[in-house]
């Protein structure tokens, strides 16, 4: 197992499109959290499941936003007409226990 | 709502010596965990060393500790003999309990602060 894998790891796109995030938990975790980081600050929670059951969603996950995990697995996490204000980096966690394993991110410019 | 403080921006440390890196923290549950992160430039969120909110003794590991006053609200970070490996932003985070009073909830992060070691 090598961890949490995100792809891509970067993604540049024009204002407006769509993009969507790919994050590949490891495997006998139940939980994964998404997470913005802006340029200078901590990351900020967006969401997170529990097997398949999306658990909590940030008031920050604005009806642009959505994720989904729909076997208990991987997790997609897809922003809808996307503006200058999406540019960040998205963390994705898993988790089983106590602690939280991180994945690399995808950064995302809006241009 | 949970918060997490850390109050400074950039700290710098000769490198052998030791560094206090601050952070408080505010919450009503009177359970929970404390975490701290090392972010290197290239991104990554490398777990350094917790500590549960009923643990009695400080937790320690390797060069890390953690300096724990719960009456006070604060859950410091020590790195003694500092590398210069160590350059690198710093995040204290807090667990909550999670959605429906389960255990393990997400995490909530302070502003980080960025360690500059020198040699």
């Amino acid at each position: 197992d090598t961890g949490v894998s995100q792809d891509p790891r970067h993604k540049i796109t024009k204002r407006g499109q769509n993009v969507t995030f790919r994050c590949d938990p490891i495997s006998e975790h139940n939980r994964l959290y998404w997470y913005r980081q802006t340029l200078g600050q901590g990351p900020e929670f967006l969401t997170y499941f529990q097997n398949e059951a999306q658990l909590e969603k940030s008031r920050l996950l604005s009806d642009r936003f959505s994720a989904e995990r729909p076997k208990g697995s991987f997790s997609t996490l897809e922003i809808q007409r996307t503006e200058q204000g999406d540019s960040a980096m998205y963390l994705c966690a898993s988790s089983l226990g106590l602690g939280y394993t991180f994945g690399s991110g995808t950064r995302l410019t809006v241009v | 709502a949970q918060k997490i403080t850390q109050t400074q921006p950039g700290m710098f440390v000769q490198e052998k010596e030791a560094v206090t890196l601050d952070c408080t923290y505010d919450t009503s549950d009177q359970s929970y965990g404390l975490f701290w992160y090392k972010q290197p430039s290239s991104g990554e969120m490398i777990f350094l060393i917790y500590q549960g909110s009923y643990d009695e003794q400080n937790a320690t590991e390797g060069r890390y500790s953690l300096n724990f006053q719960k009456a006070r609200k604060s859950a410091n970070l020590v790195i003694s003999a500092s590398q210069l490996g160590d350059s690198a932003m710093y995040f204290c985070a807090m667990r909550e309990v999670g959605a429906g009073g389960t255990s393990y909830g997400k995490l909530t992060f302070g502003q980080g602060t960025i360690l500059t070691v020198h040699p």
